[in-house]
């Protein structure tokens, strides 16, 4: 069975602080996909980042970037100089390989920039 | 392009009565998920469809139909509602197995 563990579940920190989002996985699968997901206080949810488990390398995009480690099992998402408008719930969320995979969302983290 | 269009936003019926909420997505996506999101459970999955005619379970199946006529619509039916299905539902459709769901807005449903 596929797990996902956000284990902080709520985050405040002050504007242009960095903040560290963590994710940890379980999974029997060798080839799996990992996804970051935001949904701001408007309540949409705004895909952000999908990785699979052949590709280690970390990603940046902008202020975001991503650390995938196989080792621990975990795809932990960065925001450098948090700004206000970062504030929103953010899931983690794994996919298995197969045809018909089903998406299995971690239980969220409420993250909370003031300014 | 308006993507995945869920109706209706908001909804309040009794206990005992059953409705539908609509899904629609115009991207002629094959898959189609139904998830329920409550407060400090993250989303879980209802049903899912991988093409026109498939459905199987999700992980909170208990109390809802699916179906999956056209590639088009995926409609969530409530049976008989309980006050344990009030929640924020939402439709989600896929171009294939691993690439990003893309999700609507959501519809809010309170059972009295």
């Amino acid at each position: 069975a596929q797990k996902v563990t956000q284990a902080q579940t709520e985050i405040s920190v002050v504007e242009k602080e960095d903040v560290t989002l963590d994710c940890v996985y379980e999974t029997r699968d060798t080839t799996y996909y990992l996804f970051w997901y935001k949904q701001p206080p408007s309540g949409e949810l705004v895909f952000l980042i999908r990785r699979n488990s052949f590709d280690e390398q970390n990603e940046i995009s902008g202020r975001y970037s991503w650390n995938f480690q196989k080792s621990t099992s975990s795809f932990n998402f960065t925001i450098t100089a948090s700004q206000v408008v970062d504030s929103a719930v953010y899931f983690c969320a794994l996919s298995d390989g197969g045809a018909n995979s089903k998406l299995t969302f971690g239980k969220g983290i409420t993250l909370s920039v003031r300014p | 392009n308006a993507g995945v269009t869920q109706t209706p936003k908001f909804q309040v019926l009794k206990t005992g009565q059953s409705m539908t909420l609509q899904c629609a997505q115009d991207m002629n996506h094959e898959y189609m998920s139904w998830y329920r999101q409550d407060p400090g459970m993250g989303l879980r999955l209802i049903h899912y469809s991988v093409g026109a005619g498939i459905t199987d379970q999700g992980e909170v199946p208990n109390g809802y139909n699916v179906s999956r006529s056209t590639t088009e619509d995926f409609p969530l039916r409530l049976l008989s509602a309980a006050p344990s299905q009030t929640s924020v539902y939402f439709c989600a459709s896929r171009r294939g197995p691993h690439q990003p769901q893309h999700f609507g807005d959501g519809t809010r449903l309170s059972i009295l």
